[in-house]
């Protein structure tokens, strides 16, 4: 069965950067793109961007551009999303999801929650 | 800063209907391009309900229907259960935020 299973959850001071990781099994890696989608606390889903674990591109919610980093190592079937020059503000659960050609999400990680507090 | 907008809140007594309204524009749902949705239960990660703006995934119940015109969607759910208590996001794509998916603002379906 396809799984998503996220790296553990982060404490970071302001300023600071986090690297999250997502490890894909039940499927081929290199077949479906992974996003990342955050959720402060009490808020709604927010997408931040896409990568092709096959060709490594990306796209980045203009929101996140220049501060947002999605990359892969197709060897362990793994994905991260590194976000830096953290600010409270980016205190959410961050989540990653398999999308396919309709444009969902159709399978998700447990979500990491990522804390920035000085 | 949503582009989608659906309403705070619905509620239902168990075995009624409720539907969620989601409004979008001439840029996104407008545009001909697709609404997903999905569920969210209280402390757990988002799980699809809906794709392509009615298909329901294996293991939905048909309970749960979508359908889309113009610039909104909107999702329903008949028969109404305890269990459908949750949060509901649309999901879309807008092409004037380059390569940007988009969720709605997020419904809160309250069982009574």
């Amino acid at each position: 069965q396809v799984q998503l299973v996220q790296s553990g959850a982060e404490v970071k001071k302001p300023g600071a950067s986090v690297k999250v990781s997502c490890k894909a099994s039940g499927y081929t890696f290199t077949s479906y793109d992974i996003n990342w989608v955050r959720q402060a606390t009490g808020q709604g889903l927010e997408w931040m961007g896409w990568m092709n674990p096959n060709s490594g591109n990306t796209g980045y919610a203009q929101k996140f551009q220049g501060r947002v980093t999605m990359t892969r190592n197709t060897s362990i079937s793994t994905a991260y999303m590194e976000l830096s020059s953290l600010r409270s503000e980016d205190t959410a659960v961050y989540y990653c999801a398999r999308g396919n050609n309709w444009g969902l999400f159709d399978y998700w990680g447990q979500g990491t929650l990522v804390t920035v507090s000085s | 800063q949503s582009v989608l907008t659906q309403p705070p809140s619905v509620s239902g007594a168990p075995g009624q209907r409720v539907t969620i309204s989601c409004t979008g524009s001439s840029s996104n749902i407008g545009a001909g391009y697709d609404v997903h949705w999905y569920q969210q239960l209280p402390g757990t990660a988002p799980k699809l309900l809906i794709y392509g703006n009615s298909n329901r995934p294996s293991g939905v119940p048909d309970r749960f229907s979508g359908s889309k015109s113009g610039t909104s969607a909107s999702l329903a759910i008949t028969g109404l259960q305890a269990e459908d208590e949750a949060d509901y996001y649309c999901q879309s794509y807008d092409s004037s935020l380059s390569g940007s998916r988009v969720f709605g603002t997020g419904t809160k379906v309250t069982v009574l």
